[in-house]
């Protein structure tokens, strides 16, 4: 059982270069989540998604776009990336408002 | 006010004490708690969820709530150095009055050290 998946683990991008990060789970969990993690900083939510073809913004949603069309993957798309999305991201899903299962995350570098 | 709220920390303790990490939270309707654990460079796992207000315990961990008081509590005893790590309150938020609690905001995490 893969549970949530993450790729890739690491990426460098150069100032103004998108990208997707991709995100699926095995568990047929109905919400998905976007977190990014800055150092000694908690979890902040950029996207998060309570089923197929619905997505909401969260707390930080600038300079990144989501799409949910199956159940099982919800991308996170940075478009223009910019040095303030260096972060680590983590992908998250749960099948209702309980527990979330979280992926391994991204470590993102943008020079 | 931010959605959820978290003692700053850091908090140390010697082994075989009792560590205690607190959280309040905006939302009135909040119906679901959660305690993660962050060790460095890795993912946040799940120590405990709470629903209802009053203590609920599994092993060396109790989480406390009063949905009142709109506060959540997580202690330790008999801390062990294994403990040392980052730990994350978790709550349901609403996007808005009336809509669903699906967003899950989590609060800036309290780092705890237990030194031997």
């Amino acid at each position: 059982n893969a549970g949530v998946t993450q790729t890739p683990k690491f990426r460098i991008l150069k100032i103004g270069q998108s990208m997707t990060l991709q995100c699926a789970q095995d568990m047929n969990h109905n919400y998905m989540y976007w977190y990014r993690q800055d150092p000694g900083m908690g979890l902040k939510l950029i996207y998060y998604s309570v089923g197929a073809g619905i997505t909401d913004k969260g707390e930080v949603p600038n300079g990144y776009n989501v799409s949910r069309s199956t159940t099982e993957d919800f991308p996170l798309r940075l478009e223009l990336a910019a040095p303030s999305q260096t972060s680590v991201y983590f992908c998250a899903s749960r099948p209702s408002e309980t527990e979330a299962f979280f992926g391994q995350g991204t470590r993102l570098t943008v020079v | 006010q931010k959605e959820v709220e978290q003692n700053s920390g850091p908090l140390s303790v010697p082994e075989g004490a009792i560590a205690s990490l607190n959280c309040t939270y905006s939302d009135r309707v909040s119906q679901s708690f959660f305690w993660y654990r962050q060790y460095s460079g890795k993912s946040p796992e799940l120590i405990m969820s709470i629903y209802s207000n009053g203590d609920k315990e599994d092993g060396r961990f109790t989480a406390q709530l009063n949905k009142a008081s709109q506060y959540v509590s997580l202690l330790i005893r008999d801390s062990q150095p294994s403990d040392s790590a980052t730990y994350l309150c978790a709550v349901n938020i609403r996007a808005y009055r009336g809509s669903t609690l699906g967003r899950l905001y989590f609060g800036r995490g309290t780092q705890l050290t237990v030194w031997p």
